[in-house]
């Protein structure tokens, strides 16, 4: 069954401390992977996307890692800001159909 | 810049009360979802269309229903709302192509009283 599994639920840390978020995936065929973030009340948003070739990828304060083998991807947040206090997704899509695959998300809080 | 809106942010309801939620996106898109978000649940798929007057269940579609008469727009029905339904409902569209990004609108949450 293919499966997204995220953890920490929940996690909470200071302004300007680094992080890292974890998903693992049970998706075959794989396509590729997303790190959405969405803020409270509103819609996901595209943060990165991964495909199988791609190990690491980084869009500003943000870095995500796949790896293919093991089947586990990572978000490293760097000098959090109180703007990242939010919910991030973890999306995984297959070759073989359009639907995705979501994670619960971690919700993550960053206080001063 | 992709758009995708919704029709209210906030809607309340009373159970047996027929809901359109209406979802509206203008970058041509031809791939349209329907998602609904609960907590500890994530993200999962009511209905989606390919195209205009397509439509295709997803995982949970008993209680809902679908309309794609215009490209632009994908609206989904609750025929007789029940409390059960109360949920954050997200729209999202995408090109057809299966590696494109989908983009979400900025969500209706719907509360059955």
């Amino acid at each position: 069954k293919n499966q997204v599994e995220q953890s920490p639920q929940s996690l909470i840390i200071l302004e300007g401390k680094n992080c890292t978020l974890q998903c693992n995936y049970t998706v075959s065929p794989f396509s590729n992977l997303r790190w959405y973030k969405q803020d409270t009340g509103r819609g996901p948003v595209s943060l990165t996307i991964m495909t199988f070739s791609e190990n690491t990828k980084s869009n500003g304060r943000y870095t995500a890692t796949l790896d293919a083998d093991t089947k586990q991807s990572s978000l490293h947040i760097t000098a959090s800001q109180l703007s990242d206090s939010a919910s991030y997704i973890c999306v995984v899509s297959a070759s073989n159909t359009d639907k995705l695959i979501f994670g619960t998300g971690t919700r993550l809080q960053v206080f001063p | 810049d992709v758009k995708v809106t919704q029709s209210s942010r906030y809607l309340v309801k009373r159970t047996g009360e027929k809901v359109f939620l209406e979802c509206v996106q203008d970058m041509d898109h031809e791939n349209m979802f329907w998602y609904r978000q609960d907590p500890g649940l994530g993200l999962r798929l009511i209905y989606f269309s390919y195209d205009v007057k397509m439509k295709e269940k997803g995982d949970i579609p008993e209680g809902y229903s679908v309309s794609r008469e215009k490209k632009e727009r994908f609206s989904l029905i609750l025929e007789s709302a029940s409390t059960n339904q109360t949920s954050m409902y997200l729209c999202a569209s995408k090109w057809r192509e299966r590696s494109y990004e989908q983009y979400f609108g900025p969500g209706t949450r719907l509360t059955v009283t």
